[in-house]
């Protein structure tokens, strides 16, 4: 089986603190993805990357920044963590280009 | 552009079968999903279909496309009070394929009446 891992369920920061959002899969996918999930916004695309040191922006990348050093780590990044950025994250992972996406069970971001 | 439209909410009582329905408006696309998400859970792929395909079966499960409406359908049979989620349809972004992320619709909450 697929294995997304996220490396928090629950993380609370303050304004202003640079956040690390943590995400490793166990079957050496290609793809790698950032969304986020908000209520009555269903999910979006903040980041994702086909490789490793390569990084595409998805539809919402403001505020945001990725790394990916090594081909199961993607991390997402929030530079200066502000209130809007409260949400659930979830990553995901696929094979290869047309491969279906598999997900970790999310984090739940707060920012006070 | 692209949009994926679903009913927000669906009610069906236990035992039958619950048919939760969405429409997208992307021609290229090459997959269509179902995913299921628990509450406080990540999202959890039911099954896909590819885009030259009219129906696809596995246990439960039954999704049918109709491309010329561009509309996707997934009919779980005998529906147990564990099926209670919110069910998400996606479709692959143009013709970058997975590689270019998924855009989803805003999910149908499917409720089991006793």
């Amino acid at each position: 089986d697929v294995k997304v891992t996220q490396s928090s369920r629950y993380l609370v920061k303050r304004t202003g603190e640079k956040v690390f959002l943590e995400c490793v899969q166990d079957m050496d996918h290609e793809n790698m993805f950032w969304y986020r999930q908000d209520p009555g916004l269903g999910l979006r695309l903040i980041y994702f990357s086909y490789d490793v040191k390569m990084k595409e922006k998805g539809d919402i990348p403001e505020g945001y920044s990725v790394s990916r050093e090594k081909k199961e780590r993607f991390s997402l990044i929030l530079e200066s963590a502000s209130t809007n950025q409260t949400s659930m994250y979830l990553c995901a992972s696929s094979l290869r280009d047309h491969q279906p996406q598999h997900f970790g069970d999310g984090t739940r971001l707060s920012i006070l | 552009g692209e949009d994926v439209e679903q009913s927000l909410f669906l009610s069906v009582r236990e035992g039958d079968s619950s048919v939760i329905n969405c429409t997208y408006t992307d021609s290229s696309s090459t997959y269509l999903y179902w995913y299921k998400q628990e509450p406080g859970a990540g999202l959890q792929l039911l099954t896909y279909i590819f885009s030259n395909m009219d129906m696809k079966q596995d246990q439960r499960l039954t999704v049918l496309l109709n491309k010329k409406d561009k509309h996707l359908s997934l009919r779980i049979a005998d529906t147990q009070t564990g099926d209670s989620a919110i069910y998400f349809c996606a479709e692959s972004k143009g013709s970058g394929g997975g590689a270019d992320g998924l855009t989803f619709g805003k999910g149908t909450h499917l409720i089991i009446q006793p």
